[in-house]
């Protein structure tokens, strides 16, 4: 497709489970970032990836949060053993590169429910 | 690191009055200011940007304006319409180095019939 693809669009999960949440970027878009918005709240940096690295983990808000990217291509943002708080939208977007005059492209976000 | 302040968190106007959202940033190496629009149920998208290398920017009834010794940009928009009842973001990035964009806590701005 031409847009930013997430899966699921919807999760709910019970406390304690593991979750994987898929993106996958415009072809050709060499940054790709996480965002997390909690219910009326803005939003909030979890990771870049600039290729397949990740320059900068500074938001990830606990050790139980993971990333990766594979192949330039698709991303896969794991939360183990989830919590509550967890309970959020989670945005990906990609670029033609990180910062700069890169516009960001989000696509519709992945909407965890733990309960 | 940058952060990124925005204000009002909600705004309500009359159907074709304007609406200012303001922001201001910390961090003197951003030069790369960028407003997203969030309409509900999707992701964001870019409406407007500014680099510091200009002052004001203007698209149809959207207006940026930067100040960089103050460190405060804002976003004016006229002759407001009900589809400009969304959620809006500004943001702050340096353009000369690969880094993340950071973004405000947003605005939810309401036009009234």
């Amino acid at each position: 497709g031409a847009g930013v693809s997430q899966s699921p669009s919807n999760k709910v999960t019970e406390k304690g489970k593991d979750v994987e949440l898929r993106c996958d970027p415009i072809s050709g878009h060499t940054a790709l970032y996480w965002y997390r918005q909690s219910l009326g709240q803005g939003l909030e940096f979890l990771i870049y990836f600039q290729g397949n690295s990740a320059p900068d983990k500074s938001g990830l808000p606990s050790d139980r949060f993971s990333a990766e990217r594979t192949g330039g291509s698709v991303s896969t943002l794991t939360i183990q053993r989830t919590q509550q708080e967890d309970s959020a939208v989670y945005l990906c977007a990609s670029s033609r590169r990180a910062g700069g005059t890169g516009e960001l492209f989000f696509g519709e976000g992945s909407r965890l429910t733990v309960l | 690191g940058e952060n990124v302040e925005q204000h009002p968190s909600t705004l309500s106007v009359q159907e074709g009055d304007s609406a200012v959202i303001k922001c201001t940033y910390s961090d003197s190496a951003s030069n790369y200011f960028p407003w997203y629009k969030q309409e509900l149920g999707k992701g964001p998208q870019l409406i407007i940007d500014i680099r510091s290398n200009v002052g004001e920017k203007k698209d149809q009834r959207i207006a940026v304006t930067l100040n960089k010794t103050a460190k405060h940009f804002s976003l004016h928009i006229t002759e407001t319409q009900p589809e400009d009842s969304a959620v809006y973001f500004c943001a702050a990035s340096p353009v000369n180095r690969d880094d993340k964009i950071i973004f405000g806590k947003g605005t939810r701005l309401h036009i009234l019939p």
